[in-house]
């Protein structure tokens, strides 16, 4: 199984400050052919089910405030909340789903400073 | 709006059953992929089981030969039938509709649309 790995496991940032959270992945979840990073990212605020935020490791899907940004390729990936808001409080995960069985990071839990 | 609403979930003694349901509306769900995702007390997710579209099953080590996924075409439900069921299987279960992907022949899924859980604890 691809093991993914998040840092850090908690995380305090200001509002208005830049929250930057990394997935690794234990082997690459690139596919060379149509060069694609079968990378999500969610957020899960409390009390709620996981929301899809991004997919192919940049795409971010309808209705996400343009302040998630997601990078990275190969086995290293980044989630960026430009401009930290108050409502972004959560544990986000990122997914692989290049193999089988899909598996999810561990988690960082995103709070205000 | 594509929602899912799950039901069936308990408190069950180690050893019981429980049948886990999940009802769509916006979509149907053998014209999909439809997964199980689970997340216990205070941790991460773990993937459970998905069906595809074309009604092929798989399951993760951890409950395999214990669950069983399963859909109902004329109810449009998806099922989740858990049996052996063990403390470690406490946890809130989430259904989940696959966006799928076709890579050398292989359909791969992320999941984009979830329902709120249904939370199942097993203890004595």
């Amino acid at each position: 199984d691809i093991v993914m790995t998040q840092s850090p496991d908690s995380l305090a940032v200001s509002l208005g400050e830049r929250a930057t959270i990394s997935c690794k992945s234990s082997q690459s979840v690139l596919y060379n052919s149509n060069n694609k990073n079968y990378l999500a990212w969610y957020q899960q605020k409390p009390g709620q089910p996981p929301r899809l935020l991004i997919n192919w490791a940049s795409t971010r899907e309808s209705g996400v405030p343009d302040r998630f940004s997601g990078s990275g390729s190969g086995t290293d990936f980044t989630l960026t909340i430009s401009s930290l808001q108050a409502e972004d409080v959560a544990v986000y995960f990122c997914h692989q789903y290049y193999d089988t069985p899909p598996t999810f990071g561990q988690g960082t839990k995103l709070e205000i400073k | 709006e594509v929602q899912l609403v799950e039901s069936g979930g308990g408190l069950v003694q180690p050893g019981g059953s429980l049948e886990l349901s999940c009802v769509p509306s916006g979509l149907t769900v053998t014209s999909n992929y439809m997964s199980w995702v689970r997340q216990a007390p205070g941790r991460g997710l773990e993937w459970v089981s998905v069906i595809s579209s074309g009604g092929t099953t798989y399951y993760a080590d951890s409950v395999k030969g214990r669950f069983t996924i399963s859909r109902d075409k004329p109810e449009n439900t998806l099922y989740l039938q858990m049996n052996s069921l063990r403390a470690e299987d406490t946890a809130v279960y989430y259904c989940a509709r696959g966006q799928t992907v076709i890579r050398d022949l292989y359909y791969f899924y992320y999941l984009d649309v979830w329902g709120k859980g249904t939370t199942v604890t097993v203890s004595s």
